[in-house]
């Protein structure tokens, strides 16, 4: 079976700093990692993913993640946070058989 | 290309009824995913269609339960709804079998059971 977890509920950072959100997962087969941010009362908005290759992923928005294959990790990281990054992250994996699970999501609040 | 759409937004029921969503996927996209978003379990899969057969389901009971149409539109259905059924219905889509395709979501349904 497949998860995902993100071990911090929220993230807290002053705009202008960088900006990590943790994700580590657990799959069986080829692991394809996704991230997705939501902002209140909408749906979910694809940000990046990692599918094969470079380590590195850059996404939407300055959004960048790195695959750890040892570490099972897929960090969503950005250099400068904004005051509008403020929302909830989720990381998601989805393997051979389809199926995409859902971390628990990440807060992340960005202070002026 | 036009989002993908759902209707309706939100939905007021009371419970032992039944309700059903609607999803139009974006233009050309034939694989439709439907997700259950609650505060306390997160976002959670329902169902997986593509060319409208069910490719893959989560744990859900037998009340809940989902269709396709060959225009890739999907509908979901639950019936019998209880008060743990408040919910935010997600519906994504994206363009064909792969696993490695990234979905596309909707607003979503807000369902409220009274």
């Amino acid at each position: 079976a497949q998860s995902v977890a993100q071990p911090e509920d929220q993230v807290n950072v002053a705009e202008g700093n960088p900006l990590t959100v943790k994700c580590t997962y657990s799959v069986s087969g080829n692991p394809y990692l996704f991230w997705y941010v939501q902002y209140p009362n909408r749906g979910l908005q694809f940000l990046l993913k990692y599918i094969t290759g470079d380590n590195l992923v850059k996404g939407s928005y300055g959004f960048e993640a790195e695959f750890n294959k040892s570490q099972t990790s897929f960090h969503l990281k950005k250099p400068s946070a904004l005051v509008s990054d403020s929302a909830l992250y989720f990381c998601a994996v989805r393997d051979d058989d389809y199926k995409l699970s859902f971390g628990a999501g990440t807060t992340v609040t960005v202070r002026a | 290309k036009a989002g993908v759409t759902q209707t309706p937004r939100y939905l007021i029921k009371t419970r032992g009824q039944q309700v059903t969503l609607s999803c139009s996927p974006i233009s050309g996209h034939r694989s439709v995913s439907w997700y259950q978003q609650t505060p306390g379990q997160g976002l959670q899969f329902l169902f997986e269609y593509f060319s409208e057969t069910q490719r893959n389901k989560g744990n859900f009971p037998g009340r809940f339960s989902g269709r396709q149409f060959s225009n890739s539109r999907s509908e979901m259905n639950v019936s019998t709804l209880e008060l743990g059924d408040s919910a935010l219905y997600l519906c994504a889509s994206s363009s064909d079998a792969s696993s490695y395709n990234e979905q596309f979501f909707g607003p979503g349904t807000r369902l409220t059971v009274l």
